[in-house]
């Protein structure tokens, strides 16, 4: 069964860069035409797709985000990450990862969702 | 990219059904079959309960299914029960070679 789980801080200033990894276990990133992506959510808020990155390495972003926004791969660890720089109070939100198979919509498997806060 | 619109809230009691809309544009729902639906408990990650517009998951109760006309898909819960009271979100490709999401419906079950 395919696992996926979030890890970084919870905590961050405004200006510093937000560095969350996605380990994924019970399957290879590396495996052909699956999507690993991140989504967000704010306190009591709807979801926002940030972006995601295909097993070869492309990568697709949000364009509101993309100037801020880096998905990469580290397939040694099994292992994606998104770093988003200079957040503020509105990048407060709990970030899931997520898998997508290619050619189709379903983001099928979830990570269970970190809370990261940006506060002074 | 806007997010797609759906109504806030949705109610129904049990054994009914009930439809949720998402509307978007011919560059994103009506443009593509690649819509798909998400059920949200209260502090847990969203399930995926519909993809490529009318798609189940396997596990996921033949009382949910969807649809598409235009540029607004839908979803249905059909034998409405208590423990379908969930948020649900929408999401769709977009012409952009992005992914958008609507705002969400609270479904409460009455």
């Amino acid at each position: 069964q395919l696992q996926l789980q979030e890890s970084g801080p919870g905590l961050l200033k405004p200006s510093e860069t937000l560095s969350l990894t996605c380990t994924v276990s019970g399957g290879s990133i590396s495996s052909e035409n699956y999507y690993w992506g991140w989504i967000r959510q704010p306190p009591g808020k709807g979801l926002e797709w940030i972006g995601n990155i295909y097993y070869s390495g492309s990568t697709y972003y949000n364009s509101s985000l993309k100037s801020r926004v880096t998905i990469s791969l580290d397939t040694s660890k099994n292992q994606f990450s998104l770093k988003l720089s200079s957040v503020t109070a509105a990048d407060t939100a709990v970030y899931y990862c997520a898998r997508r198979r290619g050619g189709s919509s379903g983001l099928d498997y979830w990570g269970q969702g970190t809370l990261v806060t940006v506060s002074s | 990219q806007s997010a797609l619109t759906q109504p806030a809230s949705v109610s129904g009691s049990p054994g009914q059904s009930i439809t949720i809309s998402c509307t978007g544009t011919s560059s994103d729902v009506g443009g593509y079959n690649y819509v798909s639906w998400y059920q949200q408990h209260p502090g847990e990650a969203p399930k995926l309960m519909i993809y490529d517009v009318s798609n189940r998951p396997s596990g996921v109760s033949d009382r949910f299914s969807g649809s598409k006309s235009g540029n607004t898909a839908s979803l249905t819960i059909s034998g409405l029960q208590a423990e379908d009271e969930a948020d649900y979100y929408c999401s769709s490709y977009t012409s952009s070679n992005t992914w958008v999401f609507g705002g969400g419906t609270k479904v409460t079950v009455v």
